[in-house]
């Protein structure tokens, strides 16, 4: 079946630190990739996207992430974390052939401090 | 424009009862999705529905736990003789199609289920 794998499962850092959450999925075909975030007391909302083209993928806030097919990676990147960047992280993939359901990492959660 | 929905926003019931569990999705959104979030397994992929019928099922946990969707809308989770085990938040997810994976899928609030 397939997986999907975050390696961390709490980061803690200071505000204006860089930021690389890491995600890896197992092999199953072409894949469409997704970061969603869930702030305190709120419901999932995305991050960024990649389904084709190039690899680096801008997303909202600042977020970024990078595919590279040969790793099976979807790593999460931010050059200046900021207090509110405060959240759990999730890693979702969609394989082509299983339809458009999403396995999810099973999160990270970032502590940014003050 | 209006989110996506979801209703009863807390529900608590005791072992044994039927809970149903509603989900509105954005209007126009053909596709809809079930997923369970919970402490020990993560966010789990429950059922996705296209239009009003349901492609894939393979996520639900037991024959407890069944789902309709009706006038390619609303859809109503629905578990049967719940227990413990079952406590979780159900999360409903809407796109706008199901023909390119890559859709944006939306999340609603969930349904935080506490099974006493």
């Amino acid at each position: 079946a397939q997986s999907v794998s975050q390696h961390n499962h709490h980061v803690i850092l200071s505000e204006a630190a860089s930021l690389e959450l890491g995600c890896n999925y197992s092999y199953g075909g072409t894949v469409n990739l997704f970061w969603y975030v869930q702030y305190p007391g709120q419901h999932l909302q995305l991050l960024l996207k990649y389904f084709s083209g190039d690899p680096l993928v801008k997303g909202i806030k600042g977020f970024e992430a990078e595919f590279i097919k040969s790793k099976f990676s979807f790593n999460l990147r931010k050059p200046s974390v900021q207090w509110s960047d405060t959240a759990e992280y999730f890693c979702a993939v969609n394989w082509d052939n299983q339809g458009g359901k999403l396995i999810f990492g099973q999160g990270t959660e970032l502590s940014v401090k003050p | 424009g209006a989110g996506v929905s979801q209703s009863p926003s807390n529900k608590v019931t005791e072992k044994g009862k039927d809970v149903e569990l509603r989900c509105d999705p954005i209007s126009g959104h053909t596709a809809l999705y079930w997923y369970r979030q919970s402490l020990g397994q993560g966010l789990e992929f429950l059922i996705y529905f296209q239009g009003n019928s349901a492609p894939d099922k393979s996520g639900l946990p037991s024959d407890r736990f069944s789902a309709e969707r009706t006038g390619g809308s609303v859809s109503t989770l629905t578990i049967q003789r719940t227990q413990q085990e079952d406590s979780a938040v159900y999360l409903c997810a809407s796109s706008l199609t199901l023909l390119a994976g890559a859709d944006t899928q939306y999340f609603g609030p969930g349904t935080r289920l506490t099974v006493l």
